[in-house]
């Protein structure tokens, strides 16, 4: 069954370092997702991207964060100055399409647990 | 906003009991309704899903009934087993897509022989 991957499965990193999260999306799907959960807390939405454009994002997404499909295959999310609060699990998804409640099933990825010292 | 409240864990069971995870929602319009499991050690899987109002969803002897009167989708199970041991989150998302999902806190399950 096709499946999103995500590495590293454990990233630990020093403050201010930047980091990559990567992704693999379910190859024929076009929407792509970052979500992310700190230890305790709500499962957040943080970027969606389609068309090789952020399709929006919330609050959490400030400039620090950046996405990136740089070649057809991986989606990327990068945090280019970390801070304490990044440390979380990041989450990448997929899915066929957004509008129909028959295709729009958000498929996950393992999660990607960041750690910031 | 669009919010999601659940009920605080953990919950622990013996195999074989009644099994309910209550969840509200906040949302305006009529969102579609899932409960998403995450068994240790994997990822995010959607275990059920209601688009409407009054649907049910149901999934591995689990179901939730989607309840616009009441702003509630109370995961159920008749009689669970050590293997759904799990995290269970209720969720949300706007009318008409599922990009954005608003995720409940989770809430714990554990299920012992």
């Amino acid at each position: 069954e096709p499946e999103v991957t995500q590495t590293p499965s454990h990233q630990v990193t020093q403050m201010g370092q930047e980091v990559i999260l990567r992704c693999v999306p379910i190859s024929n799907h076009l929407y792509f997702y970052w979500y992310r959960q700190i230890l305790g807390q709500k499962v957040e939405f943080l970027v969606s991207f389609y068309n090789n454009e952020i399709s929006e994002k919330s609050e959490i997404f400030d400039d620090q964060f950046s996405v990136e499909r740089p070649d057809g295959s991986n989606f990327t999310l990068k945090i280019r100055s970390t801070k304490l609060e990044d440390s979380a699990m990041y989450f990448c998804a997929s899915s066929e399409d957004w509008t129909d409640p028959n295709t729009g099933e958000l498929f996950f990825g393992e999660g990607s647990r960041l750690t910031v010292l | 906003g669009n919010s999601v409240t659940q009920m605080e864990g953990p919950v622990t069971l013996s195999e074989e009991a009644f099994l309910t995870i209550n969840c509200t929602y906040t949302a305006t319009g009529y969102p579609s309704l899932f409960w998403y499991v995450q068994y240790p050690g994997e990822g995010l899987q959607l275990l059920l899903k209601a688009t409407k109002a009054d649907d049910k969803g149901s999934n591995k002897g689990f179901e939730a009934t989607y309840r616009k009167e009441t702003t509630s989708f109370h995961l159920e199970k008749g009689s669970v087993q050590v293997s759904d041991s799990a995290v269970y989150f209720c969720a949300l998302s706007s009318p008409g897509g599922y990009q954005k999902v608003t995720f409940g806190t989770g809430t714990k399950l554990q299920v012992i022989p």
